[in-house]
């Protein structure tokens, strides 16, 4: 079965760099694309941004450009989602989320990971 | 991108049916058939309920359906049941090749 696996929680200061994995499995991983999405506490979903597993190629929401950094690894199914010069207003859980059509880019998000949380304070 | 525009709430009795709509632009909603819907319970990862505007995942039960019409989608459930007390939300593939999600509706079962 598909299965979306994310790391810990982590606290940061501001002005420092997370970096959120997602293990995934039960699927040809460089098959389907991945998204990142975040949403602060009492918050709405925010869409940051995808990583084609196969290629590497990514694409990343304008509010997030110059911040995010999407990478993977083919080797052992894993996608890495870094934010760096973290503010406080960033305290939100992320989620990594699986494309529904293999191949496909349309943001119908099939599977999610269970979240990380992701506080930062000084 | 703007983020599209949801109602903050819905409500409706037992056995009702609702519709929460989800307003973009032609950039967006308009523009491609790459609509979907989530239902998120507190504390829990979003589940997805629609895609492509009307289509279901295998597993979500027919009281959901979606259409669109111009630059806005919809999202109706019918025969409302206690345990569809939750938050939606819609969200659209662009034009700048990014998604956008709305920012959410909070459906009560009254």
């Amino acid at each position: 079965q598909v299965q979306l696996v994310q790391s810990g929680a982590e606290v940061k200061k501001p002005g420092a760099s997370v970096k959120v994995s997602c293990k995934a499995s039960g699927y040809t991983f460089t098959g389907y694309y991945m998204h990142w999405v975040r949403q602060a506490p009492g918050q709405g979903l925010e869409w940051m941004g995808r990583i084609n597993p196969n290629s590497g190629g990514t694409n990343y929401a304008q509010k997030f450009q110059g911040r995010v950094t999407m990478t993977r690894d083919t080797s052992i199914s894993t996608a890495y989602m870094e934010l760096s010069r973290l503010r406080s207003d960033d305290t939100a859980v992320y989620y990594c989320a699986r494309d529904l059509h293999p191949y496909g880019d349309y943001g119908s998000l099939d599977y999610w990971g269970q979240g990380t949380l992701v506080t930062v304070s000084s | 991108q703007s983020a599209l525009t949801q109602p903050a709430s819905v409500s409706g009795s037992p056995g009702q049916s609702i519709t929460i709509s989800c307003t973009g632009t032609s950039s967006d909603v308009g523009g491609y058939n790459y609509v979907s819907w989530y239902q998120q319970h507190p504390g829990k990862a979003p589940k997805l309920m629609i895609y492509e505007v009307s289509n279901r995942p295998s597993g979500v039960p027919d009281r959901f359906s979606g259409s669109k019409s111009g630059n806005t989608a919809s999202l109706t459930i019918s025969g409302l049941q206690a345990e569809d007390e939750a938050d939606y939300y819609c969200s659209s593939y662009t034009s700048s090749s990014t998604g956008v999600f709305g920012g959410g509706t909070k459906l009560t079962v009254l």
